[in-house]
């Protein structure tokens, strides 16, 4: 059972303008939800992070935003370049989860110069 | 500071072989994850050892076996091989009871 959905797969945009991912989850013990980042042939890296009780927050051009009652969070990415180009993923946890990574399947970004 | 490291970076194996992958947590770390990612999918968890035991495991078969060492380093093995099995396999680090978790680079296995 997929516990973490992510849409869309894939995304194309233009340079300058705004990438938006959306991410559902089902388990409400969940209470950490990452976003990582992943180049071709790398590891994830770790983009930015929220947790519950804020429902959103901003590091640079990268914000989420959180919807508790409706399970969704989502990845804004503002004046998106063409080095923003990756897949996307977002992630969620809890301490019930034994703080095992709960992913979605991925979002392909194409930021088009 | 180092973070996470994997070896070796590329692996072929036949099936029905073993392997074995080897991983060193970032500084400071004592929480190795490990995690298989197919190609075009999102990592799935296999499991993440603390204090040289396992702490918890995902839904993959026995296998799939692990260890952690005194300066806190991970193996991950795999036996008798399947075609299903080539995946990038990633391990993360982190602290004790931290829901932030620090990827290294993957070892790459391809199963012929």
């Amino acid at each position: 059972q997929q516990q973490v959905k992510q849409s869309p797969q894939s995304l194309i945009v233009q340079k300058g303008g705004i990438s938006i991912i959306n991410c559902a989850y089902e388990n409400t013990a969940f209470d950490y939800f990452p976003w990582y980042q992943q180049f071709p042939g790398k590891g994830p890296a770790l983009l930015i992070a929220i947790r519950p009780d804020v429902s959103e927050k901003k590091e640079g051009r990268f914000t989420i935003s959180f919807n508790k009652s409706a399970k969704q969070f989502s990845l804004h990415i503002m004046d998106s370049q063409p080095g923003d180009s990756a897949t996307y993923f977002c992630a969620a946890t809890g301490n019930n989860a034994g703080n095992m990574l709960t992913f979605g399947g991925g979002t392909r970004l194409m930021v088009k110069p | 500071d180092a973070g996470v490291t994997q070896s070796p970076t590329h692996l072929i194996k036949t099936r029905g072989q073993q392997v074995t992958l080897r991983c060193s947590p970032k500084s400071g770390h004592d929480t190795v994850s490990w995690y298989q990612q197919a190609l075009g999918q999102g990592p799935q968890f296999i499991f993440q050892y603390y204090e040289e035991e396992e702490r918890q495991r995902g839904n993959f078969p026995d296998r799939f076996s692990g260890h952690q060492f005194p300066n806190y380093s991970s193996e991950l093995n795999v036996n008798a091989l399947l075609l299903g099995d080539s995946a990038l396999y990633l391990c993360a680090s982190s602290l004790e009871f931290s829901d932030t978790q620090y990827f290294g680079p993957g070892t790459r296995l391809t199963v012929l």
